[in-house]
């Protein structure tokens, strides 16, 4: 089973939907959260991180069940820019201290 | 500021060559990692540094791999005897040591085995 597990996708939705990505991890001690965002052929890039309580950034919120280690972003009101393949991903303690990782992407297109 | 920088941007190589990959981290930052990423896949973890030490490098996919960073700074990713399967974009990123500090990637090196 892969550490991080993501939506297969892609997400192919009209300008001004509401889009939701899940994400699920294995690791229980994992400490911290991310979505990323990856443009096509560039790095990835913070997009935000993911308390427990929720966290909202604009038209982005994203939200943490540790006790079903389950994370979601949702993307309201989607712009054309919103195009990407978002990452979800996972910063672990322990074993493997500080070490960060991915799961494979989803990928969104937004269509005028 | 400077950010993460790779060099090279691309790499060509023949099969069974040995190639160089290197990173140069936002200064300050004391954690470093590796990724490697294929076509339509996320990016897959290699090896992660905290100061000039390996803290964890059981991503390497097998001994031709080899990663350095003598002096907690600069960083360089070995491939012996290339193989056509080590095809990929190889990404460097750096962060603070705080816990859930944001990482910051370069634009990558994209490895071509032929």
């Amino acid at each position: 089973r892969k550490e991080v597990e993501q939506d297969p996708g892609p997400f192919n939705v009209p300008e001004g939907a509401t889009v939701a990505f899940n994400c699920t991890y294995s690791n229980s001690a994992s400490q911290s959260f991310f979505w990323y965002r990856q443009d096509c052929r560039k790095e990835p890039k913070l997009l935000m991180s993911v308390y427990s309580s929720g966290n909202e950034d604009g038209r982005f919120t994203a939200q943490l069940n540790r006790a079903s280690q389950y994370i979601s972003l949702l993307i309201r009101d989607s712009k054309l820019s919103d195009s990407a393949t978002y990452l979800c991903v996972v910063l672990n303690y322990g074993g493997s201290q500080g070490n960060l990782i991915f799961g494979k992407g989803t990928k969104l297109s937004v269509k005028p | 500021g400077a950010g993460v920088s790779q060099t090279p941007s691309n790499k060509v190589t023949e099969k069974g060559k040995y190639v160089e990959l290197r990173c140069d981290p936002i200064s300050g930052h004391t954690a470093l990692y590796w990724y490697r990423q294929s076509l339509g896949q996320g990016p897959e973890f290699l090896i992660y540094f905290q100061g000039t030490g390996a803290a964890d490098d059981s991503g390497l996919p097998n001994d031709r791999f080899f990663a350095v960073r003598p002096e907690g700074s600069v960083s360089t990713l070995k491939i012996q005897r290339t193989e056509r399967g080590d095809s990929a974009v190889y990404l460097c990123a750096s962060s603070t040591a705080q816990g859930g500090a944001e990482a910051f990637f370069g634009q990558g090196t994209r490895l071509t085995v032929v």
